[in-house]
């Protein structure tokens, strides 16, 4: 089971705007940054947003990281067909010293 | 632009070791951290471990009894070694750059396929 809860699948029509959470707890996102990563299909996963709401150089900004708590999300606006994907997101983890993943949010385009 | 490149058997029998190596280009292996992260068919992304140049590590304490990452400097490439696979162990394996401050994984391998059968 992972340790942050992502809903299994997203998904909208072109253009509009959809969000995907990831909640962890106070070890966790509550303690340190969120990270998003995209994976398209049969591609490497992607950095899309660091530091909770940086993006990387190359990043559209539709996309859009934010935190509160022990939640994070990211929001995708104007949606097109290349966003289909899976978004994972990633925090850093006291207890294990490294990484923890979200289980992956599946969104689907229309 | 920094690539990562992974390699090594596709195919490893059960109770073997898995080994594969990592070779970056377009940038020097030092002064960062890599990591080794994996995810099998159908489940998410799971950290394995990471190493800094100079040779520290930190492993994922579900597999840190059978797990082994190195680096070479002068070839610029990491290496992960898994021993005593299981069929549990089949997934795509990527590599990746883990840059500090604040934390994250820049830049990522194309990922290779292991698959843990006889």
């Amino acid at each position: 089971q992972p340790v942050l809860t992502q809903p299994p699948s997203a998904s909208g029509t072109p253009g509009q705007r959809v969000s995907i959470s990831c909640s962890g707890s106070s070890s966790n996102i509550g303690s340190y940054t969120v990270n998003w990563y995209q994976r398209l299909p049969e591609t490497a996963p992607k950095l899309l947003v660091y530091d909770d709401y940086q993006r990387p150089s190359g990043v559209p900004d539709r996309f859009s990281g934010s935190k509160s708590g022990t939640s994070a999300s990211l929001a995708i606006s104007g949606l097109q067909s290349e966003d289909e994907a899976d978004y994972y997101c990633a925090v850093w983890d006291d207890g294990l010293n490294g990484p923890v993943f979200g289980g992956g949010t599946k969104l689907t385009v229309l | 632009q920094v690539q990562l490149q992974e390699s090594g058997p596709g195919l490893v029998k059960p109770s073997e070791t898995l080994s594969l190596t990592c070779t970056v280009s377009g940038g020097s292996i030092n002064s960062y951290s890599w990591s080794w992260i994996r995810q099998a068919p159908g489940k998410g992304l799971e950290w394995i471990g990471y190493i800094y140049y100079t040779g520290s590590t930190n492993y994922n304490p579900s597999l840190n009894s059978r797990v082994t990452i190195s680096v070479e400097t002068s070839k610029n490439q990491l290496s992960l070694n898994l021993n005593s696979v299981t069929a549990a162990d089949t997934a795509v394996y990527y590599c990746a750059r883990l840059t500090r401050g604040p934390w994250r994984y820049d830049y990522w391998g194309q990922g290779t396929l292991v698959t843990v059968s006889s």
